[in-house]
């Protein structure tokens, strides 16, 4: 998990709150994504910045938001949080010369 | 479609070798991917493979895959307690290196 760091780590939020979660990296890579683990069901895509001042949907967009600061910070936004958002949040990077994407270590959400 | 395929469960004895196996179904898939997750961790790479390589070994990890059938897997000889952990599968798809995950093997390795 070098290089790309996660804030918070956990959070429990009530049902309509608001929050952003907050991506960095020091590897100067181009890319960045945000995937949610749920149990049995692996990562999925949430959104992902293919470069500075760009991104786009990935699998499961519905109630959040994205916005790439600066080519380091990558943050994801729950503007009304839901139960279902319930899950625990990875941000990772990639570069398009090496085909491979790094991960953070994770921010665990619960939302009741 | 996209779907990445694993079974959920694999118990080995310590110093045997684990296979860990997974299918795919997107054949325009480049690149194949082993991810390892330890309990309360995030997702450490272990290996990828290149769709048209049909071997890599790296010390005591070996990814065959088989493009015909869409299957991948990942040998690891003389398992070891500290290989205990999800594994999860993944396959890159398309621009913009978007990875799609099978749902991880769990190993767990027992004396």
């Amino acid at each position: 998990n070098a290089g790309v760091t996660q804030t918070p780590k956990f959070q429990v939020l009530k049902t309509g709150q608001s929050m952003t979660l907050q991506c960095a990296q020091d590897m100067n890579h181009n890319s960045m994504y945000w995937y949610r683990q749920d149990p049995g069901m692996g990562l999925r895509l949430i959104y992902y910045s293919a470069s500075e001042g760009t991104t786009d949907k990935g699998e499961v967009p519905n109630g959040y938001n994205v916005s790439r600061l600066n080519k380091r910070e990558f943050s994801l936004r729950l503007e009304s949080a839901a139960p279902s958002q319930t899950s625990v949040y990875f941000c990772a990077i990639g570069h398009s010369s090496s085909y491979e994407q790094y991960f953070g270590p994770g921010t665990r959400l619960t939302v009741t | 479609g996209e779907d990445v395929e694993q079974s959920l469960f694999l118990s080995v004895r310590e110093g045997d070798s684990s296979v860990i196996n997974c299918t795919y179904t997107d054949s325009s898939s480049t690149y194949l991917y082993w991810y390892k997750q330890e309990p309360g961790a995030g997702l450490q790479l272990l290996t990828y493979i290149f769709s048209n390589m049909d071997m890599k070994q790296d010390q005591r990890l070996t990814v065959l895959l088989n493009k015909k059938d869409k299957h991948l897997s990942l040998r690891i000889a003389d398992t070891q307690t500290g290989d205990s952990a999800i594994y999860f599968c993944a396959e890159m798809l398309g621009g913009y290196n978007k990875l799609i995950f099978g749902a991880g093997t769990r190993l767990a390795v027992h004396p």
